[in-house]
């Protein structure tokens, strides 16, 4: 299974822009990224997902590099409500369905 | 709002109490999954249910005895659980089968074993 590996923290400005990195060189050619949040002890929120491209939605931006082996998502205006940790997956397609493995993920700190 | 509940959202059970815990999908979906979330570890992969049969145990205890009698609805019965159990319990249901089969998550079951 494709890892991932993350830094454990980062703290950002509030209204600045947080760019979330994330490695993944052992990504094989048809397994796409996946990135979640998890606020304090609720669900994880899906965010956004992309395989090659350049992927945009309302929430944030996601850059995956021309060789896939790294990406990173992009919270163009943080606020405080991001404070989260934040999770990126590599999505492992298995014959019974496909599977998502979290790993420690990073704690995104906002800041006034 | 993710289209998926879950209840109860807290539950505190001595370790010879039988409860259950539901999961409900409003969203469609063809599979459904449980998750174990301990105190600072990662989210643990339980059971994985598609068009209502299960397609994964990852090494569950038998005490953890999941239901899926239709694909909107998922339940975890619970059976003489240790203390080392407590965790919250996440629900997950996606549309199986495509390329791009996004997961969504309840809100989760908060669960204190005494």
């Amino acid at each position: 299974d494709a890892k991932t590996t993350q830094p454990p923290s980062m703290d950002c400005a509030e209204g600045r822009a947080a760019n979330l990195p994330c490695n993944h060189s052992t990504i094989s050619g048809n397994e796409y990224v996946y990135w979640y949040r998890q606020i304090h002890s609720q669900g994880p929120q899906y965010i956004i997902h992309g395989l090659k491209n350049n992927e945009t939605n309302e929430m944030a931006s996601l850059i995956i590099t021309e060789d896939r082996k790294s990406s990173t998502l992009i919270l163009p205006h943080a606020t405080l409500r991001d404070t989260a940790v934040y999770y990126c997956i590599v999505r492992v397609s298995r014959s019974n369905g496909n599977k998502l493995v979290f790993g420690a993920g990073t704690i995104l700190r906002v800041k006034s | 709002e993710t289209g998926v509940t879950q209840t109860p959202r807290h539950l505190v059970m001595g370790m010879t109490n039988k409860k259950s815990l539901k999961c409900e999908q409003h969203l469609g979906h063809n599979a459904m999954y449980w998750y174990k979330q301990s105190a600072k570890k990662p989210l643990e992969l339980m059971f994985v249910y598609n068009f209502k049969e299960q397609t994964e145990n990852n090494s569950v205890p038998s005490r953890f005895s999941p239901e899926c009698p239709n694909s909107s609805h998922l339940f975890l019965h619970l059976h003489t659980l240790q203390p080392e159990d407590s965790a919250l319990y996440l629900c997950a249901s996606s549309q199986d089968g495509g390329q791009t089969d996004t997961q969504y998550f309840g809100p989760g079951t908060r669960l204190t074993v005494l």
